[in-house]
């Protein structure tokens, strides 16, 4: 089956500063690639998605670029805000059948003003 | 707009009881799934139903039962607690992969 790595936590910046949060993957075939948030209490959204290679996923000014050259999907944004603060999580398919996810371990992010 | 609910929110068991967790979309999803969440190990799949009438093991099934009543409600059930299955439980469901989650079940068994 596929498989997901993200980069551990955690992660923690001013407000304002450039966040990046590593995702690689190992699928069979070019699957969709998602990027989900959690914050404290509640269960995971969905933050943004790529359906394809070269898409870029992007949703309240976080962005991620399905790269199939590196395998990768990190997520990105310019100038993080404290609401920012949460746990994200990069998913992809189980595998080819059926939509059941996978989801990486989760990087914890906290940004203080 | 209710989405996923889950109960109970909270539970404290004894190794060796059970307990079904309940679970129920309005969205009239195809798709359910029960997940735990454990510290460093992110959201590791137990269960899941692509349709009415079906279940699939996940990645950790072992000490798990579920059970798909109809196409709203999807349960998932311990036999036999052991502090192993201490964690946070979610379920969710979909449509294609757009997953949403319900807010939780914490059990601790003691």
């Amino acid at each position: 089956g596929n498989s997901v790595t993200q980069m551990e936590g955690p992660v923690t910046l001013s407000e304002e500063a450039f966040l990046t949060i590593n995702c690689t993957y190992t699928a069979t075939g070019y699957p969709s690639l998602f990027w989900y948030v959690q914050y404290p209490g509640e269960g995971l959204q969905l933050l943004l998605k790529a359906t394809k290679a070269d898409d870029k996923g992007s949703n309240k000014g976080f962005e991620a670029t399905y790269r199939k050259e590196t395998t990768s999907f990190h997520l990105e944004k310019g100038s993080v805000q404290v609401s920012d603060s949460a746990v994200y999580f990069c998913a992809l398919p189980a595998n080819q059948a059926g939509t059941a996810l996978i989801f990486g371990k989760g990087t914890t992010l906290s940004v203080s003003s | 707009n209710a989405g996923v609910t889950q109960t109970p929110k909270f539970q404290v068991l004894k190794t060796g009881q059970s307990m079904t967790l309940q679970c129920a979309q309005d969205m009239n999803h195809n798709s359910m799934y029960w997940y735990r969440q454990d510290p460093g190990m992110g959201l590791r799949l137990i269960y899941y139903s692509a349709s009415e009438g079906t279940t699939d093991k996940g990645e950790v099934p072992n000490g798990y039962n579920v059970s798909r009543l109809n196409k709203r409600e999807f349960s998932l059930r311990l036999e036999s607690a052991a502090p192993s299955q201490t964690s946070v439980y979610f379920c969710a469901s979909s449509e294609d992969y757009g997953y949403t989650f319900g807010s939780g079940t914490r059990l601790t068994v003691v």
